[in-house]
This record gives C-alpha cells, sequence and structure tokens, in this order.
C-alpha cells in the first residue's frame, strides 16, 4: 500500500512552546490529508481537512488558531500547534487520500505522541 | 444515532480461532469501506478496501459488505497473536468524508 510518513513519531516540549508535526505521502500525491487526534483507547478523532493549495477546514470545536495547518505541496501538510499546554498532549495522527480516479482508500502515516510538560 | 457503530469488546480468541468484526451503519450512501488494524501507539495500516458490496479475500483476511443490512465484516481465519491489536472499521460516500467506528481490541491467546 501507498506509504505515508509522519515526523517526529515523539515529542516531548515545555508549556507554551509550539511544534511542528510534519505528514508526507512518500509515493503517491495527496490532494487531501487529514490531522487527527487520537485519546488512550479510543478511536480517531478528526480535527481538519486539509487540502493542497487552499485553507484547512476545521471541526466544530477545534482551535484553528492553536492548530495551524498547512498544505504546502501535494505531498506535504504540517500541522502546528501553538502555545502547546499540557491538554494538548496527545497522539496526532495525519492520513492522506489517493488523488483522483475513484479510489478513496485513505493511508494513515504512524503518528506523533505530543507530551507537554 | 451515530453514523457507524462498532463493538469495542475487548474480544479474546486461542490461537487459530476464526475472528468475526463487524460494524453496522446508518448512511446508505456510503460507498467505500475500510478496514484498519492499529497497533499500540502506532498509525492505523489499511488491511482492506472495498467499493459497494461484496466480499474481498486477501490472505487470512476476508471482508464483506451489505449494503441492504448497512452491515460490514472483517474475519480473521486461523488467527495468529500477532493479530492482536485494535481493528476499526471506516467507511465514506464521494468527497472526501469518512467515519470510523470506536474500534475493536482483539486479544489472541498463543
Amino acid at each position: 500500500g501507498a506509504v505515508v510518513s509522519q515526523h517526529p513519531s515523539r515529542v516531548i516540549c515545555k508549556s507554551g512552546t509550539s511544534v511542528k508535526i510534519e505528514c508526507r505521502s512518500l509515493d503517491f500525491q495527496a490532494t487531501t490529508m487529514f490531522w487527527y487526534r487520537q485519546f488512550p483507547k479510543q478511536s480517531l478523532m478528526l480535527m481538519a481537512t486539509s487540502n493542497e493549495g487552499s485553507k484547512a477546514t476545521y471541526e466544530q470545536g477545534v482551535e484553528k488558531d492553536k492548530f495551524l495547518i498547512n498544505h504546502a505541496s501535494l505531498t506535504l501538510s504540517t500541522l502546528t500547534v501553538t502555545s502547546a499546554h499540557p491538554e494538548d498532549s496527545s497522539f496526532y495522527i495525519c492520513s492522506a487520500q489517493l488523488s483522483g480516479g475513484a479510489a478513496r482508500e485513505l493511508f494513515f502515516g504512524e503518528g506523533s505522541r505530543l507530551t507537554v510538560l | 444515532q451515530k453514523e457507524v457503530e462498532q463493538d469495542p469488546g475487548p474480544l479474546s480468541v486461542p490461537e487459530g480461532a476464526i475472528v468475526s468484526l463487524n460494524c453496522t451503519y446508518s448512511n446508505s450512501a456510503f460507498q467505500y469501506f475500510m478496514w484498519y488494524r492499529q497497533y499500540s501507539r502506532k498509525g492505523p495500516e489499511l488491511l482492506m478496501y472495498t467499493y459497494s458490496s461484496g466480499n474481498k479475500e486477501d490472505g487470512r483476511f476476508t471482508a464483506q459488505v451489505d449494503k441492504s443490512s448497512k452491515y460490514i465484516s472483517l474475519f480473521i481465519r486461523d488467527s495468529q497473536p500477532s493479530d492482536s491489536a485494535t481493528y476499526l472499521c471506516a467507511m465514506g460516500r464521494t468527497g472526501n468524508q469518512f467515519y470510523f467506528g470506536t474500534g475493536t481490541s482483539l486479544t489472541v491467546i498463543p
């Protein structure tokens, strides 16, 4: 299957700092990428939909000024957690959807575990 | 009513057993159906993708979609300890909106 790379896999930061997480589709172009948050033993919570070259669409309740999403190319989307606080500690996962055709497979990155001290 | 319902388990089976995982959904417009396997602290891995109704087989895994009943299943034959993970169903319709089940936690006991 297609490969989605997410970096870093683990990050620890101090409260008040900003953290950037990258999501790359390595062997395909992805017009659309998604960012999720997952709490322990819970399913994926969609945070935002990121479309290449346009502003991200955020889900209700997700602060767009806190979770900055940039999708500058067909293979890269970034999530920046600004002024992180301990309650932002979570597992963040990105996914990418194959562009074009009828296929709608969704491929996920390995996830990034953020710990805010 | 949730778009997708999935029993969270946990499900525990002996090695070699046949495992049946299921999801129900409410939106008849769903056309794409996927099953993911997620190991602890890892991203979900796509196992099976099915478009519309029918069966699809890949090795020990078989995915079934019954659109008339709004019911999808994933069967795992000859289950192995390495199959121990959380299994997520996902589905979508035209466009790029996907809906996920809560995941079923599976443990295969050696």
